[in-house]
């Protein structure tokens, strides 16, 4: 089947530095793909998405680029911080009009200090 | 407004063992769905529903069945549980129309089984 997957399991960046988390999927009929941060023992929080028909979106420090001809998918985080410090998973969207994600493995980001 | 609760947050069972994971939400979602996550790995769609008395299977289905007898509740229930079944399950609900911003996680539910 189809499925999202990251390129960097694993990912150490000095405090203040920008960091990339990339992200390869499979299925080119999604219509939406997110970014989610997780934090030991919680839930998936939610940083940033973008629809299947864009190819930038910027939010608060954060940055989603969508190159749909190569299927990549890449979250630009400016000036890191410690509270940065999470696992960092992309999903897309297969099912259009519903909520059926599928999620990559995921990126652990350490900020260094 | 709660959001989405699940409960219990932790959990052992016994091999074989039954027992439902609860969902709830009080946002007046249509769409709700249950996910697994094991160690290391992202999550993965077990059951979703597009609305009171509509579900579906998703990626890991086996092991598992749900029912949505109103729009608020999502139960997941495990009929006969398994060591492999040891994950950390997370509801999730959303409106209609919307994109990632609309999807809202509970916070967990821890289950190991021995």
């Amino acid at each position: 089947g189809e499925s999202v997957g990251l390129h960097l399991p694993t990912l150490s960046v000095q405090e203040g530095d920008n960091s990339i988390i990339n992200c390869a999927y499979s299925n080119s009929a999604s219509d939406y793909f997110i970014w989610y941060k997780q934090e030991s023992g919680k839930g998936p929080q939610f940083i940033i998405d973008i629809r299947s028909n864009m190819d930038k979106r910027q939010g608060q420090r954060v940055t989603v680029l969508l190159n749909k001809t190569v299927k990549h998918l890449s979250l630009q985080i400016a000036a890191t911080q410690p509270g940065d410090s999470a696992v960092y998973f992309c999903a897309e969207n297969i099912f259009q009009g519903a909520q059926k994600l599928v999620f990559g493995q995921g990126t652990r980001l350490t900020i260094n200090p | 407004n709660a959001g989405v609760t699940q409960t219990p947050k932790f959990q052992v069972l016994k091999t074989g063992q039954s027992m439902t994971l609860q969902c709830a939400q009080d946002m007046n979602h249509e769409y709700m769905s249950w996910y697994r996550q094991d160690p290391g790995m992202g999550l993965r769609l077990i059951h979703y529903s597009v609305g009171a008395g509509i579900t579906d299977q998703g990626e890991v289905p086996n092991g598992y069945n749900v029912s949505r007898s109103t729009t608020e509740d999502f139960p997941l229930r495990l009929l006969s549980a398994a060591p492999s079944q040891t994950s950390v399950y997370f509801c999730a609900s959303s409106r209609t129309q919307g994109t990632g911003n609309t999807i809202y996680f509970g916070e967990g539910s821890w289950l190991t089984v021995v």
